[in-house]
């Protein structure tokens, strides 16, 4: 698709539980980066990655967050041993590099609920 | 210190009138970029308009206009003759630096609801 691609689009997980996010950035989108949103509230960074530069992890909560981008494209949000305090909406983005292309463009968001 | 600040947590404002978002921000650096995005109840963040530090003329797209104020780094956007699809959450976003360095950063955002 042209879009921003994001899976599962909803995942309820047992608290405990190890869980995977994926994102697929719209192609040849140098910049990805992953935000979370709880019910309500604001948008709220968790890790930029810009080309092969190392990437902003200042926003990610806790050592149980993770990410990884693969070959400059396909990104993956992990969390491990979750807690009901992540259920949130998962949301990634992906861009040009600045001045080539400004605008920033979302997925679709994983909801993610831990019980 | 809030990079990005939104003071306005809802709005409600008649069908067809024009609606004003608030929005001003923080940056010591010269280079940044305003982003404004539409956050329907579906959930999806929808790209609206965007506002370079160093453009001369304040950004427009349809409906949507952006009144850039740089000296008193104020970021609005206008909504003309609003319409009832207009209700959603409204969130304005800057990212500092060159070549795409920093990460986009959000205010809180606006609710707004369009009454008919």
């Amino acid at each position: 698709g042209a879009g921003v691609s994001q899976s599962p689009s909803n995942k309820v997980t047992e608290k405990g539980k190890d869980v995977e996010l994926r994102c697929d950035p719209i192609s040849g989108h140098t910049a990805l980066y992953w935000y979370r949103q709880s019910l309500g509230q604001g948008l709220e960074f968790l890790i930029y990655f810009q080309g092969n530069s190392a990437p902003d992890k200042s926003g990610l909560p806790s050592d149980r967050f993770s990410a990884e981008r693969t070959g400059g494209s396909v990104s993956t949000l992990t969390i491990q041993r979750t807690q009901q305090e992540d259920s949130a909406v998962y949301l990634c983005a992906s861009s040009l590099v600045w001045g080539s292309g400004n605008t920033i463009y979302f997925g679709e968001g994983s909801w993610l609920t831990v019980v | 210190a809030q990079k990005i600040t939104q003071t306005q947590p809802g709005m409600f404002v008649q069908e067809k009138e024009a609606v004003t978002l608030d929005c001003t921000y923080d940056t010591s650096d010269p280079s940044y970029g305003l982003f404004w995005y539409k956050q329907p109840s579906s959930g999806e963040m929808i790209f609206l308009i965007y506002q370079g530090s160093y453009d001369q003329q304040n950004a427009t797209e349809g409906r949507y206009s952006l009144n850039f104020q740089k000296a008193r780094k104020s970021a609005n956007l206008v909504i003309s003759a609003s319409q009832l699809g207009d209700s959603a959450m409204y969130f304005c976003a800057m990212r500092e630096g060159r070549r795409g360095a920093q990460k986009l950063v959000f205010g809180q955002g606006t609710r707004l609801t369009i009454n008919p």
